[in-house]
Formats: C-alpha cells, sequence, structure tokens
C-alpha cells in the first residue's frame, strides 16, 4: 500500500516567517503534485512535479522533488497571512492508468499577522 | 474556478439511508475521479470512471456505486448510509489520467 506522510500536520507562525513542508514515503512516484485547500473549497493545484531532484519556483512557494522520487518538500518563504490554509502533497499512482491520487494528511497553515 | 460543479453542497442524512451526489465535469473532460475526504485528512480515492465504465477503484465497500453518464457528468451513490460516511466527498475531472480539477465538494451529514 503506497502511503504519503506530510508533517507537520500543524503550523502557526507569525507573518514573514519562513517554513518547509515534507512530503514522505516508501513508494515511488511517477509524479508528485501539491494543492491547496481553503475551507469550504476543493484542492487547487499549485505545482506538478516529475523529475527526481526537480525544483520549481511559485513565486514566493519553492517545490522539490527527491532525487528517488518517494519525497518532496514545500518551503515557504516571507509567509503572508493569505498563505493561511491545508497544503496537500499527492502521488500518482504509477501502477495503474488511471492517474489515481494519494494524498498525504494535510498540513494546516496558519500564518498569524 | 475549475468548471467542475457538485451538488448539492451539503446534505444531511440519518444511518441507514441512500444518498446521491452529483458533479458536472469541466467540458471536454471524459475522465471523473471521486475522493471522499474525512474532517482534518487527505482526501482518498473511492473510485473512476472514464468514458462510463469503472476505471479503477480504491479501498471502498460496494455499497459505494456511480455512473457517468454521455456527456460526462458523474453520480456517487452511497447505500446503507453509516455514521463513518460524514465527509466531504469531492469529485476530479480530468482528460484521461491527466491533471485533475476539483470541485468545492458537498459535505455528507449522517446522523
Amino acid at each position: 500500500t503506497q502511503l504519503l506522510e506530510q508533517s507537520p500536520q500543524f503550523l502557526s507562525i507569525q507573518e514573514g516567517e519562513n517554513l518547509t513542508v515534507y512530503c514522505n514515503s516508501s513508494s515511488v512516484f511517477s509524479s508528485l503534485q501539491w494543492y491547496r485547500q481553503e475551507p469550504g473549497e476543493g484542492p487547487v493545484l499549485l505545482v506538478t512535479v516529475v523529475t527526481g531532484g526537480e525544483v520549481k519556483k511559485l513565486k514566493r512557494l519553492t517545490f522539490q522533488f527527491g532525487d528517488a522520487r518517494k519525497d518532496s518538500s514545500l518551503h515557504i518563504t516571507a509567509a503572508q497571512p493569505g498563505d493561511t490554509g491545508l497544503y496537500l502533497c499527492a502521488g500518482e499512482d504509477g501502477s495503474s492508468n488511471t492517474g489515481k491520487l494519494i494524498f498525504g494528511q494535510g498540513t494546516t497553515l496558519q500564518v498569524k499577522p | 474556478e475549475t468548471g467542475v460543479t457538485q451538488s448539492p453542497t451539503h446534505l444531511i442524512k440519518t444511518r441507514g439511508q441512500q444518498v446521491t451526489l452529483r458533479c458536472s465535469s469541466q467540458s471536454g473532460h471524459n475522465t471523473v475521479s471521486w475522493y471522499q475526504q474525512a474532517l482534518g485528512q487527505g482526501p482518498q480515492f473511492i473510485f473512476q470512471y472514464y468514458r462510463e465504465e469503472e476505471n479503477g477503484r480504491g479501498n471502498f465497500p460496494p455499497r459505494f456505486s456511480g455512473l457517468q453518464f454521455p456527456n460526462y457528468s458523474s453520480e456517487l451513490n452511497v447505500n446503507a448510509l453509516e455514521l463513518d460516511d460524514s465527509a466531504l466527498y469531492l469529485c476530479a475531472s480530468s482528460v484521461g489520467p491527466g491533471i485533475q480539477y476539483f470541485g468545492a465538494g458537498t459535505r455528507l451529514s449522517v446522523l
């Protein structure tokens, strides 16, 4: 069974601080995606990483895919209150042709002004 | 705005009842996946429909069933509701195994 472990589960920081969220697995994924979900909404895709060692930047967010394609991290620089939300990593199950996503349990981020 | 709409947004049922949730896919998307998200957890894959056929299923009992229609809209049916079925149900549409676009979900409460 493929599992994704996210850490930390909860994070409460002050505006301007930096943070890193980790997503780890013992399984290899064909791709890994990061989503942000706000209350009452569905997950919204932030980025997809495909190649081992890949680094992608989205403004103040930096995403990295591990060399072995088993883990990933999300780093936010100078967090702002608008970054508050639930961050989810999801691995694509490459053993099927469905594009089935296996999600981590999520990291709830609260950025205080 | 992902172009994926779900209805209803909220639903309250009692244990043992049956429920039908609906999803309208983004235009041109032929694949729909359903996920269950319990409070404080990440979504869990229920099943996927591709061109009106089930195309993969997660670890959910047979009382969870689905349909996809020729216009690619979809339904999730749950029979004999249990308290643990209380969750946010998400559908996501895609073109085959491509990027999935999620709806806002249906919040189901089973009393």
